[in-house]
């Protein structure tokens, strides 16, 4: 596998599920991220980690819970979600996080929440 | 404020034809500038970097304008394959948080035959 993967690639869930997004990237980089993309808004980024350090966590409610085991791996753990987080997840990784460093997306992982 | 404005869109044009969008941005520390392309219901995908001195590669030009915050981007002979979203963004590095990248909403561009 090269680049940027995401498990899974769709994904529908009730409100009291609990379910894991999975990315992983094969580049050797060092910085990962989560992104949201929702219909008619901009991407926005929810979480960065830099070697497996949590440095920006923008605003993301509780029920929004990241994992990064390793600069290789990054999750996304969901519980009592909401309909309005219906959206697109998006995972990217960089060499390291800031300056010029080129971010790599993932394919993401579509989400329903019903 | 949005942190990034890009025009609406949507731009239908024939092919070889020049097209240009534009952005701007809020805040005057932004340190890097790129242009990202976004297929429907795919990634966002690096285009190309845009340096203060304006930089081209193949048909496409970017520019920046530092004093304007304003950044541009010329295709020119549109081919249908440059069909896509095309994203603006912007990185602000503050302190000990790197790696912020702000988006655009993007301007989707159709080349017809």
């Amino acid at each position: 596998e090269t680049g940027v993967t995401q498990t899974p690639r769709h994904l529908v869930m009730g409100m009291t599920n609990k379910k894991s997004l999975k990315c992983e990237q094969h580049l050797g980089h060092n910085a990962m991220y989560w992104y949201k993309q929702s219909a008619k808004k901009p991407l926005e980024l929810m979480f960065v980690y830099n070697f497996k350090e949590q440095t920006e966590n923008n605003s993301v409610p509780s029920r929004f819970s990241p994992e990064c085991p390793n600069s290789s791996h990054l999750f996304l753990h969901l519980h009592t979600l909401q309909p309005e987080d219906s959206a697109l997840y998006l995972c990217a990784s960089s060499q390291i996080a800031g300056g010029n460093n080129e971010q790599f997306f993932g394919p993401g992982t579509r989400l329903t929440v019903l | 404020r949005k942190e990034v404005e890009q025009d609406p869109g949507p731009f239908n044009v024939p092919e070889g034809a020049t097209v240009a969008f534009n952005c701007t941005y809020s805040n005057s520390a932004s340190q890097s500038f790129f242009w990202y392309r976004q297929d429907c219901r795919k990634e966002p995908k690096l285009l190309m970097s845009v340096y203060s001195s304006g930089n081209e590669d193949g048909r496409f030009t970017a520019q920046l304008n530092r004093a304007s915050q304003y950044i541009s981007l010329l295709i020119r002979d549109s081919k249908l394959s440059d069909s896509a979203t095309y994203l603006c963004v912007v990185n602000l590095d503050r302190g000990s948080t790197l790696g912020r990248l702000y988006f655009g909403r993007g301007t989707q561009l159709t080349v017809w035959p």
